[in-house]
């Protein structure tokens, strides 16, 4: 069965650092990776995708991923983080050919002003 | 605004009772999921329809079930409810079925049972 593991429960960060989440995904088939963010009180929203091609994804607001297949992993990356991205972020994967999302239990970024 | 609709926003309830909670699509999005957001299980997919057909299921318990109308609205019911229920259900629409599109989700139903 297909699994998504996020290492980090809480990171918290002050503004301007960088930021790396960890991601790490289980399954024997080729795959689509996901990133989602979800902000306070709001409704979850796609920050990268990677379906094939280049392994560096760029993606909204200045996050980026890189898929690195043979660690299984997808890590996200942000040079310098702000106040605004205090939100939880969600990994997840789909089996190519099939729709459901597999989510990992999400990281919460603190980002102090 | 994603463009998915979700109806209610909030529900309480009591142990034993039936609700309905209810999912309008993207304009032109012909597939809809349906996924379970609790503390202890994170997000849970539970199953997806595609055009008014059952795609997939996921680990939906069997006191729950959904269906997806002409209209491509989907409604997710969930009876017998238990304490242990509670929890935001979200909806998501997609233009197609094998998941090579990204997937827009609503703003969800907070569930609780009291």
């Amino acid at each position: 069965a297909q699994s998504v593991s996020q290492h980090n429960h809480h990171v918290i960060l002050s503004e301007a650092a960088s930021l790396e989440l960890g991601c790490n995904y289980s399954y024997g088939g080729t795959v689509n990776l996901f990133w989602y963010v979800q902000y306070p009180g709001q409704h979850l929203q796609l920050l990268l995708k990677y379906f094939s091609g280049d392994p560096l994804v760029k993606g909204i607001k200045g996050f980026e991923a890189e898929f690195i297949k043979s660690k299984f992993s997808f890590n996200l990356r942000k040079p310098s983080v702000q106040w605004s991205d205090t939100a939880e972020y969600f990994c997840a994967v789909n089996a190519r050919g099939q729709g459901n999302l597999i989510f990992g239990k999400g990281t919460k970024l603190s980002v102090k002003p | 605004d994603s463009g998915v609709t979700q109806t209610p926003k909030h529900l309480i309830t009591a142990t034993g009772q039936r609700v309905t909670l209810r999912c309008s699509p993207r304009s032109g999005d012909l597939s809809v999921y349906w996924y379970q957001q609790s503390l202890d299980q994170g997000l849970q997919f539970l199953i997806q329809y595609y055009n008014g057909e059952e795609r997939a299921k996921g680990n939906i318990l069997e006191r729950f079930s959904a269906q997806q109308f002409p209209d491509l609205h989907s409604e997710l019911n969930l009876s017998s409810l238990e304490l242990g229920d509670s929890a935001l259900y979200f909806c998501a629409s997609s233009v197609e079925a094998g998941g090579s599109y990204e997937q827009y989700f609503g703003p969800g139903t907070r569930l609780t049972v009291t």
